[in-house]
């Protein structure tokens, strides 16, 4: 079963670009990767999705190499509220399986 | 998007009691699931509900502890059975809207449950 793996912890200030990477080595050929937020006491909340190269909205961009062995979220200038878990998961066959998050801490 | 409501948004129950959750959507959606989020944990995928059929339970569900129904393409319901303090956690309802499933996954508000 395919599983990611992505820092427990980042901090960083607002203002900054914070890059978070998840690693997921053997995923699989039909499976696409998935990025949401949760802020305590909520449900996740869609972020991104893609399947290989780079995907940006009005939130975040989404880097995927080649071998779609890694991919990388990328959040630009981000702001205290932007403090929150974030998850990098695989949407296989409409089913989100969750690894453990990155906790990203903000601070002024 | 999908907007999804979820009742109670929570509960405390005694322990050898039954919660029924609640989750209504505002739009037909093709997928429907069930998770639970214990305290400080990351999300676990309890069943997918499939509508007019039994729910197909991941590995470490049981369909006797959590009986989970789905009507049709806007309602489902999930209910934790016999329960123990081991089951107090945050049971979210999840939705794949129309676009089947690599359409966005959208994520009901959560009921707390605390079982004493």
């Amino acid at each position: 079963l395919a599983k990611t793996t992505q820092p427990i912890s980042m901090d960083s200030y607002e203002g900054q670009e914070v890059n978070i990477t998840c690693s997921h080595n053997n995923i699989a050929t039909n499976d696409y990767i998935t990025w949401y937020q949760q802020f305590p006491s909520q449900g996740p909340r869609f972020i991104i999705q893609g399947y290989k190269t780079k995907v940006t909205n009005e939130v975040a961009s989404l880097f995927i190499p080649a071998d779609r062995k890694s991919s990388t979220l990328s959040l630009p200038r981000v702001s205290l509220s932007d403090t929150a878990v974030y998850y990098c998961l695989f949407n296989q066959g409409g089913k989100l399986i969750f690894g453990q998050g990155t906790e990203l801490s903000v601070k002024p | 998007s999908a907007v999804i409501s979820q009742k109670p948004s929570r509960d405390i129950c005694q322990r050898g009691t039954s919660l029924t959750i609640q989750c209504q959507v505002d739009s037909q959606v093709t997928m429907m699931f069930w998770y639970r989020q214990q305290p400080g944990q990351s999300l676990t995928l309890i069943a997918t509900a499939n509508q007019g059929s039994e729910a197909t339970y991941e590995s470490g569900f049981v369909i006797d502890k959590f009986p989970i129904s789905r009507p049709n393409l806007t309602f489902s319901t999930l209910t934790v059975s016999n329960m123990s303090p081991e089951d107090s956690s945050i049971y979210l309802c999840s939705v794949v809207g129309a676009g089947g499933f690599t359409d966005t996954q959208y994520f009901g508000p959560g009921t707390r449950l605390t079982v004493l």
